[in-house]
């Protein structure tokens, strides 16, 4: 059964450092998603990443993919308070699985 | 983008009713929808696979009697909670594949609580 595991599972930074979540995945997988969740809300999606050596960013966020390692790292630089959220990677096409999810918290 | 829309977005019921929910894929057709299940400040846990015109595929542990999954068009699918129990009082996501480009979009959510 795939297994997602991702960590840290609470992350407290201060404003303008940078961080790195990581997401690591038990199965060989051809995509792997990047999610994020604002407190009562659904997800909202930030990336898909679709083959080994993938790089995507969009704004203070970027996300990789190692499908040898079976790792994908989210990578946040300059953080700002706007981007406190949880943030999900998930694996899968159909049966798609989330890792537990990583609460950011952003402090000035 | 594309959007899918569930609804209602949050329902409070007495124990012992049922409750219904919509997905419905506005702008697209979709043969695949899944249904997620997301307790408070934890992960989502995907519960069926809900496929059009034919039974739906559940996930070990999930009582299918109690979640019952309807998907009559490529357009809705729906989540009948029967015989709710607070327990049952979660954060249930939707989401759905587009049939022609593959892509998977979420709904907004339904926030369901049992009294």
């Amino acid at each position: 059964e795939l297994k997602v595991e991702q960590n840290p599972l609470f992350l407290s930074m201060q404003e303008g450092k940078n961080y790195t979540i990581y997401c690591n995945y038990s199965t060989t997988s051809d995509r792997l998603y990047w999610y994020r969740q604002d407190p009562g809300k659904s997800l909202e999606s930030l990336f898909v990443l679709l083959s080994n050596g993938a790089v995507k960013q969009e704004g203070r966020l970027m996300a990789s993919l190692d499908t040898k390692a079976r790792l994908s790292t989210l990578h946040i630089t300059a953080a700002v308070h706007d981007l406190s959220a949880t943030y999900f990677c998930a694996v899968g096409l159909d049966d798609m699985r989330f890792g537990a999810g990583t609460r950011l918290t952003v402090k000035p | 983008g594309a959007v899918v829309s569930q609804h209602p977005s949050w329902v409070i019921c007495k124990s012992g009713t049922s409750v219904k929910i919509e997905c419905r894929s506005l702008d697209f057709q979709a043969t695949t929808m899944f249904w997620y299940r997301q307790f408070p400040k934890q992960s989502l846990m995907l519960m069926a696979t809900s496929n059009e015109g034919s039974k739906a595929t559940y996930e070990q542990g999930v009582e299918k009697d109690k979640f019952l999954i309807n998907h009559a068009s490529l357009t809705l699918s729906t989540l009948t909670v029967t015989s709710a129990h607070p327990e049952d009082s979660s954060f249930y996501i939707c989401s759905a594949r587009d049939s022609e480009a593959g892509e998977l979009f979420f709904g907004e959510g339904s926030r369901l609580t049992v009294l």
